[in-house]
């Protein structure tokens, strides 16, 4: 079974300009979560999908970042315009249920220069 | 504020002997904790729980316990092993609220001496 699939592994942009990250989350899971771990500090959480309806985005840091999960399958992580400090590793989770293990992809590291 | 701390930044160990990673929180509401194991360039790996209601949960070599009064759990692996070499997450949640968004803290590298 393939786990959580994250692309870009790793994207460099300026400042000011667009970047869309990916998640695949394992088929058959319901619940999506996307975290963050800036400059080597705690993961943080971002927000929580359940299907394609958003649980919770108490975590996301401002309306420059803009998370769907249209149909309920992979979702997608916008950042416009990017900041110098949105860089950091994005990662993505997925549970089957909302109790259940979270299980997590590789990441994707983004610099912003 | 930081809701779940991981005071040493860093530990060394050598093989076969107990390596035990410490984990802080501040919110009484927080009733399951969590050890997620990270090798660079991955993502974190589960490794083990426990809730609220327990005070120690073991699996293999891992331990964890928790001892909710002093607001405070550790991880103890014996033996440990090179391959044990990572750092190590602990976090935590609520599991009474309608998602169950994990609070992590800033993490633990382990590294295990041959």
């Amino acid at each position: 079974e393939a786990g959580v699939t994250q692309f870009p592994s790793h994207s460099v942009i300026e400042k000011g300009q667009t970047v869309t990250l990916r998640c695949d989350p394992i088929s058959g899971h319901d619940n999506l979560y996307w975290y963050r771990r800036v400059m080597g500090k705690e993961i943080k959480f971002l927000l929580h999908f359940v299907k394609e309806s958003k649980q919770d985005e108490s975590g996301m840091p401002n309306n420059r970042f803009l998370a769907e999960r249209t149909g309920g399958t992979y979702s997608t992580l916008k950042v416009q315009p990017a900041e110098l400090e949105d860089s950091g590793v994005y990662f993505c989770a997925s549970s089957q249920v909302i109790l259940g293990i979270q299980y997590f992809g590789a990441g994707t590291r983004l610099s912003v220069l | 504020d930081q809701q779940v701390k991981q005071n040493s930044p860093s530990l060394s160990v050598q093989e076969g002997r107990i390596s035990i990673l410490n984990c802080d929180y501040t919110n009484s509401m927080f009733d399951y904790f969590l050890w997620y194991k990270k090798y660079p360039a991955e993502g974190p790996t589960f490794l083990i729980s426990i809730s609220s209601i327990k005070d120690k949960n073991e699996d293999g070599r891992f331990t964890v316990f928790l001892n909710k009064s002093a607001k405070h759990l550790s991880l103890h692996i014996v033996p440990s092993q090179p391959g044990d070499s990572a750092v190590y997450f602990c976090a935590a949640s609520r599991l009474g609220g309608a998602t169950n968004k994990l609070i992590f803290g800033t993490g633990t590298l382990l590294a295990v001496q041959p």
